[in-house]
């Protein structure tokens, strides 16, 4: 059973360009969430779906930063026209809501380096 | 401001010995959990405490929670060098499962 999977692992911008970073979650989990780590610091949250549905995307930048999740495919986080304080990585998780145990299940990050 | 807070920030010691770190936050909840991630790694689920429970064991791992002074702690027992990572607390207010996290205490672990 395979875990969370994002990618890319690793990707390089430069300053106004566009990140894309994908999320698929574990098989049977409909609940996405996207967090954003900065080095030597905590996660900080972002972003809460459900398939087609955005529940609380409180944590997220309201200019630049947009998320989906459609009913088909991965859950997309995208930063339009990036920025040097853009770097960092983004974690996606992901729980299967109604009968989970509250855990959340975590990718291995996607790295966004901005020049 | 964030929700949990770790003391310390940093923590080395000797295989062997016990690591212990503290979590504090701010609201009520309904559970407390911890999480390992290890350097450029994502986190790793420890355990999960709720809030009607003031302790709980897995292996080396004891989490205590105490509701009244809105804290928790993390033991690891007999520790080695593998348990060389950061350790967060996460705190769940019933949100649909949406965690906020501390800043973490980076343990060392010294062979």
């Amino acid at each position: 059973n395979a875990g969370v999977m994002q990618n890319p692992r690793h990707l390089v911008r430069r300053r106004g360009q566009e990140a894309r970073l994908r999320c698929s979650p574990m098989k049977g989990h409909s609940h996405v969430y996207w967090y954003r780590q900065l080095p030597e610091e905590g996660l900080k949250f972002m972003v809460y779906l459900q398939k087609e549905n955005i529940i609380d995307e409180s944590g997220m930048p309201k200019e630049r930063f947009s998320a989906e999740f459609p009913k088909e495919g991965p859950s997309i986080l995208r930063i339009q026209q990036v920025v040097r304080g853009d770097s960092a990585a983004y974690f996606c998780a992901s729980s299967p809501g109604v009968g989970g145990t509250g855990e959340l299940f975590f990718g291995e990050g996607s790295r966004l380096t901005v020049l | 401001s964030q929700q949990g807070e770790e003391d310390p920030q940093a923590l080395s010691i000797q295989e062997g010995e016990n690591a212990t770190m503290n979590c504090s936050y701010k609201t009520s909840i309904n559970n407390l959990q911890w999480y390992r991630q290890n350097s450029g790694r994502g986190l790793v689920h420890l355990i999960l405490i709720r809030s009607n429970e003031r302790e709980k064991h897995s292996g080396r791992l004891r989490v205590t929670l105490d509701t009244s002074k809105k804290s928790s702690s993390l033991l690891i027992t007999a520790s080695r060098a593998a348990d060389t990572a950061s350790y967060f607390c996460a705190t769940d207010v019933g949100a649909g499962n949406m965690l906020t996290f501390g800043g973490g205490t980076r343990l060392m672990v010294k062979p």
